[in-house]
């Protein structure tokens, strides 16, 4: 169980163009997605906090207006990322969490790697 | 603030020999730690986390971490390392009252198994 997928794995766009990607709790009601960047050799930085029916927030340095997140139902998160350029490739993994009690477990998707042309 | 620190970038071990990855954390209150790893190109795998209770704590493959509270360590090992272990690992804090934004990962520590 605890499943997360994330669609498209892998996306090539021009520069200027938007692209959509999708994060999906497939066996599990998620309030909360989360959304971050992987650089090259780098670790996770957390971009946004999705939670459902209201508007993300999002961490310092992050561009809302380029960087939509709508978090429309308790098991799908998207993120587009708006007129994307060079500079936007970088790998973007979703993760979901859900509650059991005291901790919390959060559960990664597999990534969507950006290439912008 | 909390903050996590992997101190070596890369750990290099034979097959069939024991591996540590070394975390270190800074928290105020209890800490809540975890261990992911990382295939190329995959998103993090959970591995093992320590919320209270032993502080040896096993994982899945193998793994398990020891909590060392004075030295604020969480140490990721394994004893007897497969070339099949070789990815990123990744060494995070979190709070159950902040959810992500106080989930902080560390660097990262690409482990290499030599065959």
């Amino acid at each position: 169980g605890a499943v997360v997928s994330q669609h498209p794995s892998w996306v090539i766009c021009k520069s200027g163009t938007s692209v959509k990607i999708e994060c999906r709790s497939l066996d599990f009601q998620a309030t909360t997605m989360f959304w971050y960047r992987q650089f090259p050799k780098q670790s996770l930085m957390l971009m946004a906090t999705s939670n459902e029916g209201s508007k993300a927030t999002y961490e310092q340095g992050v561009e809302k207006d380029k960087f939509l997140i709508n978090h429309a139902s308790l098991t799908l998160s998207t993120l587009t990322v708006t007129s994307a350029h060079p500079e936007d490739s970088s790998f973007y993994i979703c993760s979901a969490t859900q509650s059991t009690g005291m901790a919390y477990e959060q559960y990664f998707g597999p990534g969507t790697r950006l290439t912008v042309t | 603030a909390q903050s996590v620190a992997q101190p070596e970038d890369q750990v290099n071990v034979a097959e069939g020999n024991p591996l540590t990855v070394k975390c270190t954390y800074s928290v105020s209150g209890n800490p809540y730690l975890f261990w992911y790893v990382q295939y190329p190109n995959r998103g993090l795998q959970f591995l093992l986390k320590y919320i209270t209770g032993d502080n040896l704590v096993k994982g899945s493959y193998g793994f398990e971490a020891e909590f060392n509270k004075s030295q604020t360590s969480f140490h990721l090992k394994k004893p007897s390392a497969l070339v099949s272990d070789s990815a990123l690992y990744f060494c995070a804090v979190g709070d159950p009252r902040g959810y992500g934004q106080n989930f902080v990962f560390g660097p990262g520590t690409r482990l290499s198994v030599l065959p």
